[in-house]
């Protein structure tokens, strides 16, 4: 069974905080996406992927950073947590082509608490 | 710039009934795709449908259907005879073709809860 995977379902962490959230994928997947879910806005796109050591900025990249040295790991960064910062985050993957066809593999999400 | 708007916040049915989730988009391209997703309480999403801009045929899988109509740029979906499993959030989505891979724009999703 093809699977996204991240690491951490919950975390609270304090304001301040340097905060990994780390997502793997088994597909061999190019792209990679991390999404921020809160109620009444839908899914926002933080960061995405379409290569190794490439990345693109979504509609929300403030406050964020990513990385991705390896193919099947995509990692999201908070350089310094702020509670504005607390919600679901949510990793996917897909494979490549630019139609826009391609459909997204999600994994169950990662929520995050900052006090 | 593309976006998905999703009216209903919150509808709650009883089971059997059936319940239509409205999903309306904005693009300027001709091409494009749309996409529905299920959020079950796990957290997980999990894809639907996917239909192109190109094919305006509207689309029956078990107690789902799907109508699609580019005049008035909506992508609407409905459950048949709804059951306690339907209960989920639901996104509609949009994507546009892009030189550096596909991304979605998700509407603000519709939390649909089916009461036995």
């Amino acid at each position: 069974d093809v699977k996204v995977t991240q690491s951490s379902r919950y975390l609270v962490k304090r304001t301040g905080e340097k905060v990994f959230l780390e997502c793997v994928q088994d597909m061999d997947h190019e792209n990679m996406f991390w999404y921020r879910q809160d109620p009444g806005l839908g899914l926002r796109l933080i960061y995405f992927s379409y290569d190794v050591k490439m990345k693109e900025k979504g509609d929300i990249p403030e406050g964020y950073s990513v990385s991705r040295e390896k193919k099947e790991r995509f990692s999201l960064i908070l350089e310094s947590a702020s509670t504005n910062q607390t919600s679901m985050y949510l990793c996917a993957s897909s494979s490549s082509g630019a139609s826009g066809a391609n459909v997204l593999t999600f994994g169950a999400g990662s929520r995050l608490t900052v006090l | 710039a593309q976006k998905v708007t999703q009216a209903q916040t919150e509808i709650s049915v009883v089971e059997k009934e059936d319940v239509t989730l409205d999903c309306v988009y904005e693009t300027r391209d001709t091409t494009y795709y749309l996409f529905w997703y299920k959020q079950p309480p796990s957290g997980e999403l999990v894809f639907l449908i996917r239909r192109n801009s190109f094919d305006e045929q509207n689309e029956i899988s078990g107690r789902y259907s799907w109508n699609f109509q580019k005049s008035t740029s909506s992508f609407n979906f409905t459950i048949t005879a709804s059951q306690v499993v339907d209960s989920a959030v639901y996104f509609c989505a949009l994507s546009e073709p892009s030189l550096s891979g596909s991304r979605l724009t998700f509407g603000e999703g519709t939390q649909l809860t089916v009461n036995p």
